[in-house]
């Protein structure tokens, strides 16, 4: 079954310091995986995507990883922010002929002052 | 401003009244895709559409229509509407209707209660 799992589901960290998130993800045939930054009550936003043969990509404070051949992704936020509050979210697209796209659950992270 | 704009934002209603949330987006892509997010449960996918008359289900579809008779509006339609519909939806859409990399523009959000 595709499915695409996010750890861990809720995270509290003060203001400054670093953390990371996780996604697992057992989608096949794959085809890039994304992370979205969702704010409360707003639309998703994309940071980043990565195809198969890219290993990292950074987005300002926001670097994301690949292991294709574990099939996980990790998503490191630098020097946090209050701004960084939010939920991030795990999409993995399936390389097929029609657009799918499997939605983590994501994590709801709080950054406290 | 490239954006993906829904309406209403914010809809109560009672079960069995029909009502449509429109979507228009101004970027001229191929792609657009309705979704329902609930607590605990994701981003789950209703219907999406590759081009103009060209639509299909996503994973949840039931209870729902959608049409695309221009590029830039996918509607989606609840034709008679019941309190397991109550959620918040986004419209999102992306350049390219068979690509896999393009980005996904997501609107707003349409928070809906049915009573």
């Amino acid at each position: 079954k595709n499915q695409v799992e996010q750890s861990p589901q809720s995270l509290i960290i003060l203001e400054g310091k670093n953390c990371t998130l996780q996604c697992n993800y057992t989608v096949s045939p794959f085809s890039n995986l994304r992370w979205y930054k969702q704010d409360t009550g707003r639309g998703p936003v994309s940071l980043t995507i990565m195809t198969f043969s890219e290993n990292t990509k950074s987005n300002g404070r926001y670097t994301a990883t690949l292991d294709a051949d574990t099939k996980q992704s990790s998503l490191h936020i630098t020097a946090s922010q209050l701004s960084d509050s939010a939920s991030y979210i795990c999409v993995v697209s399936m390389n097929t002929g029609f657009q799918k796209l499997v939605f983590g659950t994501g994590t709801r992270l709080l950054v406290s002052p | 401003e490239a954006q993906v704009t829904q309406n209403p934002r914010y809809l109560i209603t009672v079960t069995g009244k029909k009502l449509t949330v429109t979507c228009s987006q101004n970027m001229n892509h191929e792609y657009m895709s309705w979704y329902r997010q609930d607590p605990g449960l994701g981003l789950r996918q209703i219907y999406y559409s590759m081009n103009v008359e060209v639509t299909d289900k996503g994973d949840v579809p039931e209870g729902y229509k959608v049409s695309r008779k221009e590029k830039r509006n996918f509607p989606l339609i609840l034709e008679s509407p019941s309190p397991n519909q109550t959620s918040l939806y986004f419209c999102a859409s992306k350049s390219g209707g068979r690509g896999h990399t393009g980005e996904l523009f997501f609107g707003e959000g349409s928070r809906l209660t049915v009573l």
